[in-house]
């Protein structure tokens, strides 16, 4: 298996909701990262997890938090969002962190309404 | 800081034909990884090639190819017999080795290949 897996693939909230994102994947990588992609723009890193602990957060917003449960699977639990933050969430993995390689999954598209 | 510069926001080729798009990157590293990604409509990140720095090489993917300065810190990505397939976003990627290396992006490129 050489893909990360991420859903749902489109997801539509009220700016009230909980909502959850998730992404797996069964390579035996060990850094997983959360990028947030607006339209016509690069990525931004979010979160990056090394051995399932949480390495870098970029100065995220609360209303956006990450989760490891286990080595294949990374969550990004959101509430209370705004429209600004919809977007494309890309999920990715990589062997460890700054080790070459990183795969990407296909995004959750979120509209926050 | 790390950055990545893509100065080429817009570029169109000819079906067949061959296009170089540019990117260069600052860093003061000197173990590092530089990638470039393609990001189509369908929106996946897909990674068509990657050079290691240490490596004098120019890295080569079937009909995807690049010109690695390391002095002048410039990567720039070949395409050479363009298909309609190759339309899409491409982003220049940097990463450091080690603990603080995560992907760097540049603005991206958005290419256009032509019938």
């Amino acid at each position: 298996d050489t893909e990360v897996t991420q859903t749902p693939k489109h997801l539509v909230m009220g700016m009230t909701n909980k909502k959850s994102l998730k992404c797996e994947q069964h390579m035996g990588h060990r850094a997983m990262y959360w990028y947030k992609q607006k339209a016509k723009k690069p990525p931004e890193l979010m979160f990056v997890y090394s051995y399932e602990k949480l390495s870098i957060n970029e100065s995220v917003p609360s209303r956006f938090s990450p989760e490891c449960p286990n080595s294949s699977l990374l969550n990004l639990h959101l509430h209370a969002l705004q429209p600004e933050d919809s977007a494309l969430y890309l999920c990715a993995s990589s062997l460890a962190i700054g080790f070459s390689g990183y795969t990407f999954g296909s995004g959750t598209r979120l509209t926050v309404v | 800081a790390q950055t990545v510069t893509q100065s080429q926001p817009e570029m169109s080729v000819q079906e067949a034909e061959t296009v170089t798009l540019s990117c260069t990157y600052d860093t003061s590293e000197s173990n590092y990884y530089l990638f470039w990604y393609k990001q189509p409509p369908s929106r996946q990140m897909i990674l068509v090639i990657r050079q290691e720095a240490y490596k004098q090489q120019n890295a080569t993917e079937n009909r995807f190819s690049v010109n690695f300065q390391k002095a002048a810190k410039s990567f720039s990505l070949k395409i050479s017999d363009s298909q309609l397939g190759d339309t899409a976003m491409y982003f220049c990627a940097f990463s450091t080795a080690g603990s603080q290396g995560n992907l760097i992006f540049g603005k991206g490129t958005k290419l256009s290949v032509k019938p």
